[in-house]
């Protein structure tokens, strides 16, 4: 139980495109989900939190005009990088809280390599 | 701010050999104190949650304890298998996601 997916594992884009990253809870739902971002042998950095149908909340230095996260349903989030820069390579990472599970357990997805060429 | 601090940075044993993950944390109200696995290029796998000081959980080789400052993962008479990063995480404060530490890399040698 609580598995959470990613798509894709990991994409390469040119400098100035923009990349979508989907985030699936497979059997559960998520009324919360959060986008975390890991460089290079560093720890998880969160991005932001999203709620099923209200606007993300994005930590302090996060461009939210840069970065784009739709939580459109229970089940789905989408972090959409826009006008991507090679400082935006790293591993992306999105968790999601289940409804019915224990309280503020988050449960992970196996990541999404970004590389911005 | 509230931090989250792990200690040793890295650590090897040789397999059988038991030891202890430390992971300090400042966060007011705390909410619940996390551990996590994770392997190189992969996301994290969730071990446990601690909610209050002196809760204590068990899952095979490995064992969470949780003190008003701080947490220990115990590992005992481990295995190669368990080499990993071990990810100490809070929440708390009026936050909802987790602040983690840098992480501890553990290598056990056969």
């Amino acid at each position: 139980g609580a598995v959470v997916s990613q798509h894709p594992s990991w994409v390469i884009c040119k400098s100035g495109t923009s990349v979508k990253i989907e985030c699936r809870s497979l059997d559960f739902q998520a009324t919360t989900m959060f986008w975390y971002r890991q460089f290079p042998k560093q720890s998880l950095m969160l991005m932001a939190t999203s709620n099923e149908g209200s606007k993300a909340t994005y930590e302090q230095g996060v461009e939210k005009d840069k970065f784009l996260i739709n939580h459109a349903s229970l089940t789905l989030s989408t972090l959409t990088v826009t006008s991507a820069h090679p400082e935006d390579s790293s591993f992306y990472i999105c968790s999601a809280r289940d409804r019915g599970g224990a309280p503020y357990e988050q449960y992970f997805g196996p990541g999404t390599r970004l590389t911005v060429t | 701010e509230d931090q989250v601090t792990q200690s040793p940075e890295a650590l090897r044993l040789q397999e059988g050999e038991s030891s202890s993950l430390n992971c300090s944390y400042t966060v007011s109200g705390l909410r619940g104190l996390f551990w996590y696995r994770q392997d190189p290029g992969k996301g994290p796998e969730f071990l446990f949650t601690l909610y209050s000081a002196g809760e204590e959980k068990e899952k095979e080789r490995l064992k969470a304890t949780l003190t008003k400052k701080e947490s220990f993962l115990h590992i005992t008479a481990p295995k190669p298998e368990d080499s990993a990063t071990y990810l100490c995480g809070q929440t708390g404060g009026g936050a909802d996601g987790l602040t983690f530490g840098k992480g501890t890399h553990l290598i056990i040698q056969p």
